[in-house]
């Protein structure tokens, strides 16, 4: 049973530019979710996808978005990247939605100068 | 809205007892979780309490819970320096559409000294 595997690990883009990252997600599930966590804090969620749909999303603007591949591997974009996007972006694997927990991968830490 | 707190810092002997406490706020919190992050890496699950229980023991970790007050801890027995690392505290709620986000702590970050 293969985890949850992230890419790039490590990426530096400039401001304004666009970014997209990836998720496979664990054998078996169905849903993906992503977070953004800032140096020093907790992870904060930005959205879910279930079954290839946005199944539920946080407080971020639209310029973050995603998709979900009918595999239920995941991507992340981020337009008009700002200073303040830099972060450690995590994505979690689970079962319908998240009841059945989650498994997180190792992240991209994304640099935007 | 949600809202979980932690204490920051806490520095403890090799062999001693670590108790790492959380509040939160979400009634509606169906699990709790406990997540261990090491430098430069994700976040892995130690252990979880479902909301309708007051106590799970696994291994060295315990967990308590005290619904009333929303307040939740993480007591890891015989401590060792490979448990240094931030511990998350985290409630899953449903958010907004059906998804059951995770709603996470500011961390404790556990110091084990020799």
């Amino acid at each position: 049973e293969t985890g949850v595997t992230q890419s790039p690990t490590h990426l530096i883009k400039t401001r304004g530019q666009q970014v997209t990252l990836r998720c496979s997600s664990q054998s078996g599930h169905n849903t993906v979710s992503w977070y953004q966590q800032a140096l020093g804090q907790g992870p904060q969620f930005i959205f879910q996808y279930y079954r290839e749909e946005e199944n539920g999303r946080g407080n971020f603007p639209p310029r973050f978005s995603g998709l979900q591949f009918p595999n239920y591997s995941s991507e992340l974009n981020v337009n008009a990247l700002e200073l303040d996007d830099s972060a450690l972006y995590l994505c979690a694997s689970s079962l319908d939605r998240g009841a059945s927990g989650y498994t997180f991968g190792s992240g991209t830490r994304l640099t935007v100068v | 809205g949600e809202d979980v707190e932690q204490s920051l810092f806490l520095s403890v002997r090799e062999g001693d007892s670590s108790v790492i406490n959380c509040t939160y706020t979400d009634s509606s919190s169906t699990y709790l979780y406990w997540y261990k992050q090491e430098p430069g890496a994700g976040l892995q699950l130690l252990t979880y309490i479902f909301s309708n229980m007051d106590m799970k023991q696994d291994q060295r970790l315990t967990v308590l819970l005290n619904k009333k007050d929303k307040h939740l801890s993480l007591r890891i027995a015989d401590t060792q320096t490979g448990d240094s690392a931030i511990y998350f505290c985290a409630e899953s709620a449903i958010s907004s559409g059906s998804a059951r986000q995770l709603t996470f702590g500011s961390g404790t970050q556990l110091t084990v000294l020799p």
